[in-house]
């Protein structure tokens, strides 16, 4: 099993509709990222939380919300989806004991808004 | 964080050792080089990092200059399930997450 995990990884839904993205992880990292990929470009940080309950804006939070209830859970929210935020997300963590700076990635959950 | 930069395409047969540059001119002292790849939409996958000394692993070599400002990831022998696009960041190694991925050097590697 993935020690990240993402669900759904496939979404389609409507404009208008309240989507949210689910990132579970088993490493026990206290760190984890939500990013955002658009076809052919790289990833850009829309939150990211260092512990339960912190959380931090990225680059491009706008139209974006996050939880983070439980060290092993970080959700992503899209309040009202738009079409502009048909994307690839991932959900990352990384390990401050360690400190490698190394990032976890999960597979990933593509979402289009009609 | 420094930003880097990187030819959005390569190259490279199958067998032969593949070299991908990125150069990162205003990396600071502590920063960290780190290289990612990914293959088709999975999640990115990390490959190695460095500090100041050259690195190496079972994927792959790190070869950074003197001078810090630019730095070369080495895939020795080059396999077709090497396609991918690498990702070059440089950050400190408490900021990683926030980093900003560009859009990396798609490698192609031919029969």
């Amino acid at each position: 099993d993935a020690d990240v995990t993402q669900t759904p990884r496939n979404r389609i839904t409507k404009t208008g509709k309240r989507i949210m993205l689910e990132c579970s992880q088993t490493k026990g990292h206290d760190r984890m990222y939500w990013y955002r990929q658009d076809p052919g470009l790289g990833l850009r940080l829309i939150y990211y939380s260092f512990d339960v309950k912190d959380i931090n804006k990225g680059e491009i939070s706008d139209g974006y919300s996050v939880s983070r209830q439980a060290q092993a859970k970080f959700s992503l929210s899209l309040e009202s989806a738009i079409p502009n935020q048909t994307a690839l997300y991932f959900c990352a963590t990384s390990d401050p004991v360690t400190n490698t700076g190394e990032l976890f990635f999960g597979e990933g959950s593509r979402l289009t808004v009609l | 964080d420094a930003k880097t930069t990187q030819p959005p395409s390569m190259d490279c047969a199958e067998g032969r050792a593949a070299n991908l540059p990125c150069n990162h001119s205003t990396i600071s002292g502590n920063e960290y080089v780190y290289w990612y790849r990914q293959i088709h939409s999975q999640g990115p996958q990390y490959i190695i990092h460095g500090l100041k000394n050259n690195e190496t692993n079972e994927m792959a070599s790190l070869i950074i200059t003197e001078d810090r400002k630019s730095s070369t990831l080495i895939l020795p022998h080059a396999t077709l399930r090497d396609t991918a696009v690498y990702y070059c960041i440089v950050s400190y190694n408490t900021n990683a997450g926030k980093s900003t991925f560009g859009d990396g050097t798609t490698l192609t590697v031919k029969p």
